[in-house]
């Protein structure tokens, strides 16, 4: 059971917006940043977003990260066929003393 | 650039011992902590803990102590994951993580490519 909760799966069409929540408590994403990754099967997760809302190298500026309160959401625009991957969540939890990572949540491009 | 170059995939038998190691490269060593994460087959990302390259004093996470145990290779600017009394539940990817910088763990910016254990009779 994951400490962050996202929705299993989410999808939308090519060139479309989609958003994928993650949710926490106070202990975790409500007073620490959030970093988001990609992956597609069989690879290691790939650094999207940090400090909640900041993109890692050479991260397109379609991706987008933001952080209200006990959520974050990670904003994907313009989607490609290749954007379909599966997308984490993590953040650290003051409570627990651990990196703690959402569900994940599979991205569909239809 | 930064990079971790992981052993190879592991098959052992439930009772055995396994040691993975990550050849930490482009950039100091010792100037950054290295995270432990396990990913079993299907499932999501699990931390299992970190080590301070600097000291190399380990952190372990919930559920991860006891046949669990990180090491350094300064020298060789190599980290290692051993798990002994391994079971079939062991059976996962594993990966070493780098922080962005260091005191941020939580960031996960730099991932080895894994290595797959698969623990079966």
């Amino acid at each position: 059971q994951a400490v962050l909760t996202q929705p299993p799966s989410v999808s939308a069409a090519p060139g479309q917006k989609v958003t994928i929540s993650c949710s926490g408590t106070n202990s975790n994403i409500g007073n620490n940043f959030v970093s988001w990754w990609q992956q597609f099967p069989g690879t290691a997760p790939k650094f999207l977003i940090f400090e909640n809302d900041k993109r890692g190298s050479g991260i397109p500026d379609r991706f987008s990260g933001s952080k209200s309160g006990t959520s974050a959401t990670l904003g994907i625009t313009g989607l490609q066929t290749g954007d379909e991957a599966d997308y984490y969540c993590g953040t650290w939890d003051s409570s627990l003393s651990a990196v703690v990572f959402g569900g994940g949540t599979k991205l569909t491009v239809l | 650039q930064v990079q971790l170059v992981q052993s190879g995939s592991e098959l052992k038998t439930p009772g055995a011992s396994v040691k993975v190691s990550c050849k930490a490269s482009g950039y100091i060593f010792t100037n950054n902590g290295l995270s432990w994460v396990r990913q079993a087959p299907g499932q999501g990302l699990e931390w299992m803990g970190w080590i301070n390259t600097a000291t190399g004093n380990p952190t372990y996470a919930q559920g991860f102590a006891g046949r669990f145990v990180f090491s350094l290779d300064t020298s060789v600017s190599t980290a290692h994951l051993q798990i002994s009394s391994l079971k079939a539940d062991d059976t996962a990817v594993y990966y070493c993580v780098r922080e962005l910088r260091s005191g941020y763990l939580s960031s996960c910016a730099y991932w080895g490519q894994g290595t797959p254990v698969t623990v079966s009779s």
